[in-house]
Formats: C-alpha cells, sequence, structure tokens
C-alpha cells in the first residue's frame, strides 16, 4: 500500500520560514494537498493540487510537489500558525501522512 | 455556506456494527462534482480515510477496511451514511465527515476534503 511520510515535528521562530515535507514515492506524479489541525479542532484545508490556496487561505502558506516531495512552507511564521499538519494523497485510495506537528517558539 | 454534521453512538460495544450519519446544508449529492467522505482519527494518532461516495454514485473504500464499510446517500435527506461491522477496540476514534473535491486531469482524478464536519468520538468497548 502507498505510504506518505512527514517528519514528526518542526520547529520555526515567529516571522521566519517553516517548511514541512511530506515523501512518497512517485509523489510528484499525483496531485497533493495540505490540512492544518489545531488542538481539538477539525482538520482545515489549506493546499490542494500541490499548490493552490482555498479561499480564506493566507498567503504566507504555499505548496510545491516534485520527484518524491510534497513541501508545506510558511512563509513569515505566526503564533497562530502552530498544529498539526497532514498530507494527503490519492493512489487507489486516499492517503494521509502521519503529521508534522509545527512549534512556533 | 458549506456545513456537514457527523451523528451516531458514542459508544458501542466490541463486535457490533457502527452507523454513523452525516448530514450537510449548502450542496447537493445530486450536483454534479461534489461527494461526500469519511475520515477518521484515533485519539493522539494521524488521520485515516475510511470511505467517500460522490454525485454519480462513484464509491470508493479504504482497501484495508473495505470489506467492513459500507457507503450510502439519501439525496433527499442530504444525508450520508456509514456502516462499519464486527467493531474492535482499536476502532475508537473521532469520525469525520467531509465535503469531497475530485479534479481530474489526463484522465486520472484524485479526492481531496475541503469542508470538514465537527467529527464524533466513538468509543469501542465492553
Amino acid at each position: 500500500s502507498y505510504e506518505l511520510t512527514q517528519p514528526p515535528s518542526v520547529s520555526v521562530s515567529p516571522g521566519q520560514t517553516a517548511s514541512i515535507t511530506c515523501s512518497g514515492d512517485k509523489l510528484g506524479d499525483k496531485y497533493a494537498c495540505w490540512y492544518q489541525q489545531k488542538p481539538g479542532q477539525s482538520p482545515v484545508l489549506v493546499i490542494y493540487q500541490d499548490s493552490k490556496r482555498p479561499s480564506g487561505i493566507p498567503e504566507r502558506f504555499s505548496g510545491s510537489n516534485s520527484g518524491n516531495t510534497a513541501t508545506l512552507t510558511i512563509s513569515g511564521t505566526q503564533a497562530m500558525d502552530e498544529a498539526d499538519y497532514y498530507c494527503q494523497a490519492w493512489d487507489e485510495g486516499g492517503v494521509f501522512g502521519g503529521g508534522t506537528k509545527l512549534t512556533v517558539l | 455556506q458549506i456545513t456537514l454534521k457527523e451523528s451516531g453512538p458514542t459508544l458501542v460495544k466490541p463486535t457490533q456494527t457502527l452507523t454513523l450519519t452525516c448530514t450537510f446544508s449548502g450542496f447537493s449529492l445530486s450536483t454534479s462534482g461534489v461527494g461526500v467522505g469519511w475520515i477518521r482519527q484515533p485519539p493522539g494518532k494521524a488521520l485515516e480515510w475510511l470511505a467517500l461516495i460522490y454525485w454519480d454514485d462513484d464509491k470508493r473504500y479504504s482497501p484495508s477496511l473495505k470489506s467492513r464499510l459500507t457507503i450510502t446517500k439519501d439525496t433527499s435527506k442530504n444525508q450520508v451514511v456509514l456502516t462499519m461491522t464486527n467493531m474492535d477496540p482499536v476502532d475508537t476514534a473521532t469520525y469525520y465527515c467531509a465535503h469531497v473535491r475530485r479534479p481530474c486531469s489526463g484522465g486520472s482524478c484524485y479526492y481531496y476534503f475541503d469542508y470538514w464536519g465537527q467529527g464524533t468520538l466513538v468509543t469501542v468497548s465492553s
């Protein structure tokens, strides 16, 4: 079965750029999307089709996908961006990564 | 405005069948281009996709759970129902339903979830 691998945790200082990776076999041949989940809340879609932002998502969120890796980049990270982030792709079924806890400190 | 809400039992016994209902508004499953999916999340763990149903009755199931899952839609009630048989304590999780998009390119399609319900915690215990 297809698997997506994310680092368990990423730390970033406020105002800096955070990058969260998602790795999978030939992931660049598929579309990737990203969800943000804050404690006790439902996931929120922040990036779809590799790099598109839904309405209402700040411009500081961006995405890319090439080769075996998709990347979520948060520019000018704010304290409110502290959350768990999950990548997702489709391969004969929905596949989520294991999630990355982003700490802003 | 798209909203979804999950409902069902909060506690089920091992071996029982779980039935969850997703009631939604702001879209219709009789309209081209929309679907509803189910995703679950055990406490403190990652998201896991379970199943989805699209407006054209396209149904997809998680390969690892396919034998235990059934998804149906009632367009007149704006509801989608997920049943999961033979429940086990490892199935304890928050179950979410979500609005599905299905973009297609070059003959292949993929699915993602752009609106989520609040989730419902289901505990499996005797």
